[in-house]
């Protein structure tokens, strides 16, 4: 069966205090692991794409890593802009859907 | 303006009642999607639609419908059927089948 799980699923960080997310996936052939920011009471913005195992994509304080079994989202020195709820998804085998994880909730103080 | 337009924000529904969400898009892309999201809780699929007058279930279409008239548009009714519809409803579309799916701003329906 098709899974993604998230952890932790609240992280605190102060300001400028470095941390990572993870999302771990089941699934027969990976098709594709993305990453999504949420703000409250807003639908979910894309971050990144991820396809093979060793690849990583970067954008601003955002480094998003991929292995064959789980996926890192690196915060370098968080701001508290950057506090919200971070999405992981895979595509289903058969390619139809995205399969979401419950989200780890990011809050960044100054 | 390119985008995903989903009206109303909020909605209420009183016992017995459907109720109507729309989602509209100007990106021209075939797929569209809605997920269902609860506090604490993934985005779960309802339903699915890759291509005009064609729609699937996903993994919690009971209570639901949808129609798929237009490429444009993929409306779905919580129907009276759905004893729980509290929660946070998204649409996604999606261009080519190896681009992410993005999203609208969601409808937050009620009971009253």
């Amino acid at each position: 069966e098709d899974q993604v799980t998230q952890s932790p699923e609240a992280l605190r960080l102060q300001e400028g205090e470095s941390s990572s997310l993870n999302c771990s996936y089941t699934v027969s052939g990976l098709r594709g692991l993305f990453w999504y920011r949420q703000d409250p009471g807003k639908g979910p913005e894309f971050l990144f794409t991820l396809y093979s195992a060793g690849e990583e994509k970067e954008k601003e304080r955002l480094k998003a890593t991929l292995t064959k079994k789980e996926s890192f989202l690196h915060i370098t020195a968080p701001k508290p802009e950057d506090s919200a709820t971070y999405l992981c998804a895979v595509r289903n085998q058969a390619g139809t859907a995205l399969i979401f994880g419950k989200g780890t909730t990011l809050s960044v103080s100054s | 303006d390119g985008g995903i337009t989903q009206s109303p924000k909020y909605l209420f529904r009183k016992e017995g009642q459907n109720v109507t969400l729309s989602c509209e898009q100007n990106l021209n892309h075939d797929a569209m999607y809605w997920y269902r999201q609860d506090p604490g809780q993934g985005l779960r699929l309802i339903y699915y639609s890759q291509i005009v007058n064609d729609f699937q279930k996903g993994d919690i279409a009971e209570g639901y419908s949808v129609s798929r008239e237009k490429k444009e548009s993929f409306p779905l009714t919580v129907t009276s059927a759905q004893k729980n519809p509290t929660a946070f409803y998204l649409c996604a579309t999606q261009g080519r089948s190896n681009q992410p799916q993005h999203f609208g701003d969601g409808t937050r329906l009620s009971i009253l």
